[in-house]
């Protein structure tokens, strides 16, 4: 089975500090991809990236950066510097090989970013 | 790049009426979608997997018969609230597994908010 866990439910920042998402997975099978989504008031799911299991060098855009170890399933997330724009929910999920590739997404992390 | 596009983007139906909502995808093929549930203030759930040209498979707890879902082509599913009631409003939102051009990228249309009065 898959399972996606973001322990955090809601956290809080000041504008211009820096905050991390954490994101642990579960999954059997050896070939998935792991996503961030960010989901602002209006609705939308805006792709944030994407990696695949094979992969596990971090990534950074721009004041992103993803942080991806297999060895704890753990595809971690943080924004530098935040600001108030990156106020959303934040979605991490899983889509493995032996689903079809279905995605299974985590509880998502409210941010909240305060000027 | 791809896109999926999904109409309407909100809609509003009195009790009992049946509501279809579009997944198109654009510019690439598509023979899996998949449906998302989405309530406020939670995460997304998974409905169904849609494959074309086939019976579409149901997540537990998801009745077949109040969402009827079609995937007729390469490029286009749809999904059908029937007899619907305040209890289906929800944002729903579909996702396309590309195959040609795009082979196994996951693409999400910008999802339907579905109000029933």
């Amino acid at each position: 089975a898959q399972k996606v866990t973001q322990a955090q439910t809601e956290i809080s920042v000041v504008e211009k500090e820096d905050v991390t998402l954490d994101c642990v997975y579960e999954t059997r099978d050896t070939t998935y991809y792991l996503f961030w989504y960010k989901q602002p008031p209006s609705g939308e799911l805006v792709f944030l990236i994407r990696r695949n299991s094979f992969d596990e060098q971090n990534e950074i855009s721009g004041r992103y950066s993803w942080n991806f170890q297999k060895s704890t399933s753990s595809f971690n997330f943080t924004i530098t510097a935040s600001q108030v724009v990156d106020s959303a929910v934040y979605f991490c999920a899983l889509s493995g090989n032996t689903g079809g590739f279905k995605t299974i997404f985590g509880a998502g992390t409210r941010l909240f970013v305060k000027a | 790049g791809a896109v999926v596009s999904q109409h309407p983007s909100w809609v509003i139906c009195k009790s009992g009426t049946s509501v279809k909502i579009e997944c198109r995808s654009l510019d690439f093929q598509a023979t899996t979608m998949f449906w998302y549930r989405q309530f406020p203030k939670q995460s997304l759930m998974l409905m169904a997997t849609s494959n074309e040209g086939s019976k579409a498979t149901y997540e537990q707890g998801v009745e077949k018969d109040k969402f009827l879902i079609n995937h007729a082509s390469l490029t286009l599913s749809t999904l059908t609230v029937t007899s619907a009631h305040p209890e289906d409003s929800s944002f729903y939102i579909c996702s396309a597994v590309g195959t040609s051009p795009f082979i196994n990228e996951l693409f999400f249309g910008e999802g339907s908010r579905l109000t029933v009065l």
